[in-house]
């Protein structure tokens, strides 16, 4: 499985954007980049996906580089309910695989 | 529409014991997997069923298995149990296709196993 690398923590201030960066180097052409995210005590949830172009929608947007080696997850205004565990996963579109969660980055927002 | 369901929530069991754990997934939802998170090695995939057929299976031992039944309801069994075994187990549904990885992952709480 292509890999991805995460800061471990990162710190927001409630009500600003976060920029949550994921670095995939080895990224094939098939692969799309998905985000999920674990609140305390719940299971992970999907964010958001790509492939090549920048996606929104009503929980974050995505920004993928122009390389694809890169990506980051753009929340607008960070709230207290997104502190989490957000995680960055590579996925093969060409074969059903499951979900590889590497550490993800913990972000903490701060009232 | 109701999400992932898992039962039970939580489970005490002691070593050697077997246990079986429970999920409901979303209702036209086909495929199930299962993970396990731990403190140490994170969350970590142990197979995925698909038409009640295992599709995928990640690297744990035998003592772990599981099924899927014509409703898509899915159960996972572990037998002889050790103290590495306690766990959150979460299990997931999704709509699928039979092929591609775009499909969007519905978690469900997780059943929380402590073995004694």
């Amino acid at each position: 499985d292509a890999k991805t690398t995460q800061p471990n923590s990162m710190e927001s201030n409630e009500e600003e954007p976060v920029h949550l960066p994921c670095n995939h180097s080895t990224i094939s052409g098939t692969d799309y980049i998905h985000w999920y995210r674990q609140l305390p005590s719940q299971g992970p949830e999907y964010v958001i996906h790509g492939l090549t172009s920048n996606v929104n929608n009503r929980m974050a947007s995505l920004a993928i580089a122009e390389d694809r080696k890169s990506s980051t997850l753009i929340l607008h205004r960070a709230t207290l309910r997104d502190a989490a565990v957000y995680y960055c996963i590579l996925r093969d579109s060409n074969y059903p695989t499951p979900l590889v969660f590497g550490k993800g980055t913990r972000l903490s927002v701060i009232a | 529409k109701a999400g992932v369901t898992q039962t039970p929530r939580y489970l005490i069991k002691t070593r050697g014991q077997q246990v079986t754990l429970s999920c409901s997934p979303i209702s036209g939802h086909r495929s199930v997997s299962w993970y396990q998170q731990t403190p140490g090695q994170g969350l970590q995939f142990l197979f995925e069923y698909f038409s009640e057929t295992q599709r995928n299976k990640g690297n744990f031992p035998g003592r772990f298995s599981g099924r899927q039944f014509s409703n898509s309801r899915s159960e996972m069994n572990v037998s002889t149990l050790e103290l590495g075994d306690s766990a959150l187990y979460l299990c997931a549904s999704s709509l699928v296709s039979s092929s591609g990885s775009t499909d969007t992952q519905y978690f469900g709480p997780g059943t929380r196993l402590t073995v004694l």
